[in-house]
């Protein structure tokens, strides 16, 4: 069966300084790949998606980017974080193709 | 690029009622549309998935309809109870996958 891991589940970081999030998947090959943020009680905006290694879209200019090293891996990085990076942040993944999507437990991000 | 709303943004209702969260979204080239649950601080569990083809979904006391060409679906909830307590959101699935702001359900003892 196909499970997501992401990590770590809650991060304080301060301001400046870097950010990786990790997100991997099992049991599946070539998903779709989502990153998503929710600010407190908004609903989930949509940061990246990658089609496939090394593809990936951004949706909206901002302090972060995206990566995809290998096939079922979805990093989420930033050089230097912002206050306004705070948030809850989803990976999900997607067969190909695009039907029923899964999600992880999220990270709680909170930039001090 | 596809946007999607949700109407109401929250709901209280007694237990025991039968309730409606609505949904609409712009493009009406999907290949499906998802029901999400989210519970405070959690991550989100799938509830129902309408392919672009079909017209509803039912899971248990869950029922969800998909009318595409309006750009319309609803998640209807019989005999709501105070564990459907939680955030709805729905998530249309085109070319990525695009969230409505949520329904925040509060089901009263």
């Amino acid at each position: 069966s196909q499970t997501i891991h992401q990590w770590p589940a809650t991060l304080v970081q301060p301001v400046g300084s870097p950010l990786s999030l990790e997100c991997t998947v099992e049991g599946t090959s070539n998903p779709n790949l989502y990153w998503y943020r929710q600010a407190a009680g908004r609903g989930l905006q949509l940061l990246f998606y990658s089609v496939g290694i090394g593809q990936i879209s951004s949706e909206v200019p901002q302090n972060l980017s995206a990566s995809r090293p290998q096939d079922r891996q979805f990093i989420l990085s930033s050089k230097k974080l912002l206050l306004s990076d705070s948030g809850f942040y989803l990976c999900a993944w997607s067969p190909e193709g695009g039907t029923e999507a899964f999600f992880g437990q999220g990270t709680r991000l909170t930039v001090v | 690029k596809q946007e999607v709303t949700q109407i109401p943004a929250a709901l209280s209702v007694p237990e025991g009622e039968n309730l409606v969260l609505n949904c609409s979204f712009t493009d009406s080239a999907i290949y499906n549309l998802q029901w999400f649950r989210q519970d405070p601080g959690k991550g989100l569990t799938s509830l129902l998935l309408i392919q672009s083809s079909q017209r509803e979904q039912t899971s248990g006391r869950l029922n969800a309809s998909l009318d595409k060409s309006s750009g319309r679906s609803t998640l209807y909830i019989a005999a709501s109870q105070p564990g459907d307590s939680a955030t709805y959101l729905c998530a249309v699935n085109g070319n990525d996958m695009r969230f409505g702001a949520g329904t925040r359900l509060t089901v009263k003892p």
